[in-house]
């Protein structure tokens, strides 16, 4: 089946850099998407990767390992807005998202 | 970004009855345009695919005559909750896919949801 994995909630102090890593199952592979979703709203678009690598864009960026079925979300210089769940996505065969069930990340002072 | 609007972003109504929810594009034409219900604390959960000029392709488990889609047009798709319940209480959220030409990607934008509360 298909199937992406990311941690349900982690802990990162202001000013400094977290992680966020997800692996994925799916029926053929078209690509990985970080979202970006605040409580109570809609997802926004953070990053796509499809070819392995790492992508910056600012203080993000999102590395793709096809052959591992692994990614991971890098956040630096943390500031508090930054405060938000994280959704891992995989795009299969069909040009469908598999979803993953979102990174709860905290910011702390 | 591609702008994608929802209307409305909030809904109260009575046990029974119907509400629909419009999704456009703003400052694109969009083919194919996804529902999404999102319950509290939890991920999205793919309602539906919707093809302009076709029928939406639902996921297992989804009423297709409980959750009516129509994308008339290459801007709007609407959702209807029909006989709306209790449990239908949930942030249903649109997005609509951009295709890049110039590679394989294909970006979904979404829009700002619209949280529906039936009493």
């Amino acid at each position: 089946g298909q199937n992406i994995d990311q941690p349900t909630e982690m802990t990162a102090t202001e000013g400094a850099i977290v992680q966020i890593n997800c692996t994925y199952q799916t029926s053929g592979f078209n690509g990985l998407f970080w979202y970006q979703q605040h409580a109570g709203e809609a997802p926004t678009f953070l990053s796509y990767n499809v070819l392995d690598g790492l992508e910056e864009k600012g203080r993000f960026s999102s590395f793709l390992s096809r052959s591992k079925g692994y990614s991971y979300l890098l956040l630096k210089e943390l500031q508090m807005k930054d405060s938000a769940s994280y959704l891992c996505a995989a795009m299969d065969s069909n040009y469908q998202l598999i979803w993953g069930a979102g990174t709860k990340l905290i910011i702390k002072p | 970004g591609a702008v994608v609007s929802q209307h409305p972003s909030w809904v109260i109504c009575k046990s029974g009855t119907s509400v629909k929810i419009e999704c456009r594009s703003l400052d694109f034409q969009a083919t194919t345009m996804f529902w999404y219900r999102q319950f509290p604390k939890q991920s999205l959960m793919l309602m539906a695919t919707s093809n302009e000029g076709s029928k939406a392709t639902y996921e297992q488990g989804v009423e297709k005559d409980k959750f009516l889609i129509n994308h008339a047009s290459l801007t709007l798709s609407t959702l209807t909750v029909t006989s709306a319940h209790p449990e239908d209480s949930s942030f249903y959220i649109c997005s609509a896919r951009i295709p890049d030409y110039g590679g394989a990607r294909e970006t979904q934008y979404f829009g700002p949801g619209t949280r529906l509360l039936v009493l």
